[in-house]
């Protein structure tokens, strides 16, 4: 069973940067597939953010993209986001999940990250 | 990118009620639709892939049809634990993906 796992501060700084990690565990992450990121503000719906393929090749959100970076850990089986010159407007639950071609498939549980000073 | 709309956003029921909840997408998508469930504090559960394949362990209640542009979720008998909120999402692009706004499922 693939079972994934996101950790990182709870609260960040405006300005600052976010930065979360994601291990994953019953499944190697160099295996294939794509692995990413997706948030939901509090009381809102579901919005991609990105994702690395196993090769290391990135997508990324269009209007997120100057401020996002997704990279691998292949030898601890982990991948990670970081977010910078974060504001209010990210505060969101971060999700990372795997995402085959049809769509994401496992999720981990979640993580909230407020941003404020 | 694909813009996916899901109509209604909500819509109340009562137990035993059949539901349908449909999602429409900006340009042609052919199956790449899922379906998700999500309950308050819980991360989305995938219900439907490839627009009407159902994911091992989903009941049966819930079915999926449709393709191109307009697809349709429907849950027959409604149980107490399926009051949730739902989203479609569309892979045909992937990546990007784009989900639909979500529709809430209340109890009447």
């Amino acid at each position: 069973q693939v079972h994934l796992q996101e950790s990182g501060p709870g609260l960040v700084k405006p300005s600052e940067t976010l930065s979360l990690n994601c291990i994953v565990s019953g499944y190697s992450i160099s295996s294939g597939n794509f692995w990413g990121w997706i948030r939901q503000p509090p009381g809102k719906g579901l919005e991609w953010i990105g994702s690395i393929y196993h090769s290391g090749s990135t997508y990324y959100k269009s209007s997120l993209e100057s401020r996002v970076t997704i990279s691998l850990d292949t030898p601890k089986n982990q991948f990670s986001l970081k977010l910078t010159s974060v504001t209010a407007a990210d505060t969101a639950v971060y999700y990372c999940a795997r995402i085959p071609s049809g769509g994401p498939d496992y999720w981990g549980q979640g993580t909230l990250v407020t941003v404020s000073s | 990118d694909i813009q996916m709309t899901q109509s209604p956003s909500s819509l109340s029921a009562s137990v035993g009620d059949r539901v349908t909840i449909t999602c429409r997408a900006s340009q042609s998508i052919s199956t790449y639709l899922n379906w998700y469930q999500q309950k308050p504090g819980k991360a989305p559960k995938l219900l439907i892939y490839g627009a009407s394949s159902l994911q091992s362990g989903v009941p049966a209640r819930f079915s999926g049809s449709g393709s191109g542009t307009d697809f349709t979720l429907t849950i027959n008998s409604l149980q107490p634990e399926d009051f949730a909120t739902y989203y479609c999402l569309q892979s045909f692009s992937s990546p990007p993906i784009t989900f639909g706004q979500g529709t809430r499922l209340d109890i009447k």
